[in-house]
């Protein structure tokens, strides 16, 4: 069964601060990883994807991956209230199979 | 505009009744996919197709059907084995090869009577 866990929150912090999301996955096989953010009553839109060790920057988010440890992290920085939100991580399997497996989510609060 | 449809927004079921959660896409994607999401919870796999008239089970399939008979459609029906169909539905869609991203849906809400 493969997994993806993610630490459940809520996690809270003020505004301008730096946010940091972490998952990790199970299936050492993962090739492409995935971050969406929900909010409330919304569907999921993709913010980052990583495939490759290392950081990835896009503006004020910066995903980071480590497939030798099967980690995965998003930092958010100069969090904004509006960033407040579910964040979800997606793992994707290598080979043929290209469907996702998704985390629970960690709720994110920016407090103004 | 290039997106994914769902319709309707919200649909409410009754004890036995079939009912059919419409999905389309113009995005020319080959891959096409439906997942559940309870509260609180990540999303659940219900089935995916990676090509028309082609389809397989996901992780939660059970109580459910799919067709695939044009490479825009891929509507869910939910069936009455299905006993706990309440859930925010949603579909997605993809090119196939590596790091496809799936695009998302605005979603169904389902609620039973």
């Amino acid at each position: 069964q493969k997994e993806v866990e993610q630490n459940s929150g809520p996690l809270s912090v003020p505004e301008g601060a730096i946010a940091s999301l972490n998952c990790t996955y199970s299936d050492r096989g993962s090739q492409s990883f995935f971050w969406y953010r929900q909010y409330s009553g919304k569907s999921p839109e993709l913010i980052m994807s990583i495939y490759s060790n290392g950081d990835k920057e896009d503006g004020r988010f910066t995903a980071q991956l480590n497939k030798a440890s099967q980690y995965v992290s998003l930092l958010i920085r100069d969090s904004q209230p509006s960033d407040s939100a579910t964040y979800l991580c997606a793992v994707q399997a290598g080979g043929s199979a290209r469907q996702l497996t998704f985390g629970s989510g960690t709720q994110l609060t920016v407090l103004p | 505009d290039g997106g994914i449809t769902q319709s309707p927004k919200y649909l409410f079921r009754k004890e036995g009744q079939n009912v059919t959660l419409s999905c389309e896409q113009n995005l020319n994607h080959d891959a096409m996919y439906w997942y559940r999401q309870d509260p609180g919870q990540g999303l659940r796999l219900i089935y995916y197709s990676q090509i028309v008239n082609d389809f397989q089970k996901g992780d939660i399939a059970e109580g459910y059907s799919v067709s695939r008979e044009k490479k825009e459609s891929f509507p869910l029906t939910v069936t009455s084995a299905q006993k706990n169909p309440t859930a925010f539905y949603l579909c997605a869609s993809g090119d196939t090869g590596f790091g496809e991203t799936q695009y998302f849906g605005p979603g169904t809400r389902l609620l039973v009577l």
